[in-house]
């Protein structure tokens, strides 16, 4: 299940499942959307984008979709990996070329 | 993709002094970005340091407090100064080719104010 701890909320998945993260963005004008991984002691890492024109990305065990008209942004990943634990964040785009992130979510797995 | 590492990856530095922090890219990139990331937090953008010019500080960071060099289009520093415990944080440096949307992260500073 997910719930909200005291800084990320965190989701804990069995190694074999497929894990869904969410994230809810704000700015409307927001054309290019990003999906990172960190893992402990490590710097963000690029997953997978979209483009506002499309509404669903397939990567090598991750999919991304976005629904503009809610303004939401999901990442699934398929069989989910002990190595997959980490956090994620979801990080929107509009002119300025620069990433907004969002709050960001834990993904533990277990074995 | 580009590959960006940070001196020091840490330090515990005392109230009222200085540290400065170099972030090296392998490969010469257009933008480069200096972020905090406070422990279960999401990432704050500090600013962008341009080369050869003063960075372009983000509301609630100033110059004085996060000097900022970029001499060239593959070496960046930011210095935190005058530190506080508040300071204490992890400082994350970023790159980014204008020609590609994809943006490269190093490993991060992870600073600890006494």
């Amino acid at each position: 299940g997910e719930n909200v701890g005291l800084h990320l909320p965190t989701l804990s998945v069995q190694e074999g499942d497929n894990s869904i993260i969410n994230c809810a963005y704000s700015n409307s004008a927001s054309d290019y959307f990003i999906w990172y991984k960190q893992e402990s002691g490590k710097g963000p890492q690029f997953i997978i984008d979209i483009r506002s024109n499309m509404d669903k990305r397939q990567g090598q065990r991750v999919t991304v979709l976005l629904n503009k008209t809610v303004k939401h942004l999901s990442l699934q990943i398929a069989a989910t990996q002990p190595g997959d634990s980490a956090v994620y964040f979801c990080a929107e785009r509009g002119g300025s070329y620069i990433p907004t992130f969002g709050r960001g979510t834990s993904l533990i797995v277990h074995p | 993709s580009a590959v960006i590492s940070q001196k020091p990856s840490r330090d515990i530095c005392q109230r009222g002094t200085s540290l400065t922090i170099q972030c090296q890219v392998d490969s010469q990139v257009t933008m480069m970005f200096w972020y905090r990331q406070q422990p279960g937090q999401s990432l704050t953008l500090i600013a962008t340091a341009n080369q050869g010019s003063e960075a372009t500080y983000e509301s609630g960071f100033v110059i004085d407090k996060f000097p900022i060099s970029r001499p060239n289009l593959t070496f960046s520093t930011l210095t935190v100064s005058n530190m506080s415990p508040e300071d204490s944080s992890i400082y994350l440096c970023s790159g980014r080719d204008r020609a590609h949307n994809e943006q490269f992260f190093g490993p991060g500073t992870r600073l600890t104010v006494l």
